[in-house]
């Protein structure tokens, strides 16, 4: 059990809407990464929060943005969904810095289509 | 650019195989590399961790390897079973404030 959690698990939604997708992290992690992953392939980094501040991004848009809040728990907000947007979004807690090693600790995902 | 890659894509075995599976990457310079598990529609579930430092790390049936300067990794898995039966990703972390970059995985089966 790793503790972290996301909600929803699933949801659908239409073409150009905006989805909010959350992650509450593991206690004691101040780190949230996010990431997505397409059908059959690894997951791809969208960004990184340590304490509250962003701290690093792939090569996602803008229109990906996201929060970190003071319990560490963080949001994933995506604006203008595109069809290519579908797809499961992870999660991943970790300890800031080389003190974490690096170990990050993923939710279950949460699986967005765009219809 | 860090690039991980494993293959074959699929594996299917049958019960009892002992079996390894690779993962290579491009860029040497790493802090670590971590083997997960992946079931159908579901989130990653961390196996093993390897520091730069080590060599390989162990955990029940699982051995990981680590071999820096070559730039690969092998995730041996002895007398497979069923529920053995999953996608297996490697990921590798270059250090502070970094991200990790993941191969895109192989499927198993392992047939009973």
């Amino acid at each position: 059990e790793t503790g972290v959690t996301q909600s929803p698990t699933h949801l659908i939604k239409t073409r150009g809407q905006q989805v909010t997708l959350r992650c509450s992290s593991q206690s004691g992690h101040n780190t949230v990464s996010w990431y997505q992953q397409a059908l059959g392939q690894g997951p791809q980094f969208i960004f990184q929060y340590y304490r509250e501040e962003e701290n690093g991004r792939g090569n996602f848009p803008p229109r990906f943005s996201g929060l970190q809040f003071p319990n560490y728990s963080s949001e994933l907000n995506v604006n203008a969904l595109e069809l290519d947007d579908s797809a499961l979004y992870l999660c991943a807690s970790s300890l800031g810095g080389i003190a974490g090693a690096g170990e990050q600790y993923f939710g279950p995902g949460t699986r967005l289509t765009v219809t | 650019k860090q690039e991980v890659t494993q293959i074959p894509a699929a594996l299917s075995v049958p019960e009892g195989e002992n079996l390894v599976l690779n993962c290579s990457f491009t860029d040497s310079a790493i802090y670590n590399l971590q083997w997960f598990r992946q079931d159908p529609g579901k989130g990653l579930t961390s196996l093993l961790l390897i520091q730069s430092s080590q060599r390989e790390q162990t955990s029940g049936r699982l051995n990981a390897s680590l071999d820096k300067s070559s730039g690969r990794s092998t995730l041996y898995i002895a007398a497979s079973q069923p529920g053995d039966s999953a996608t297996y990703l490697c990921a590798v972390w270059p250090g502070a404030n970094s991200k990790l970059t993941f191969g895109k995985g192989i499927t198993l089966s392992v047939r009973p």
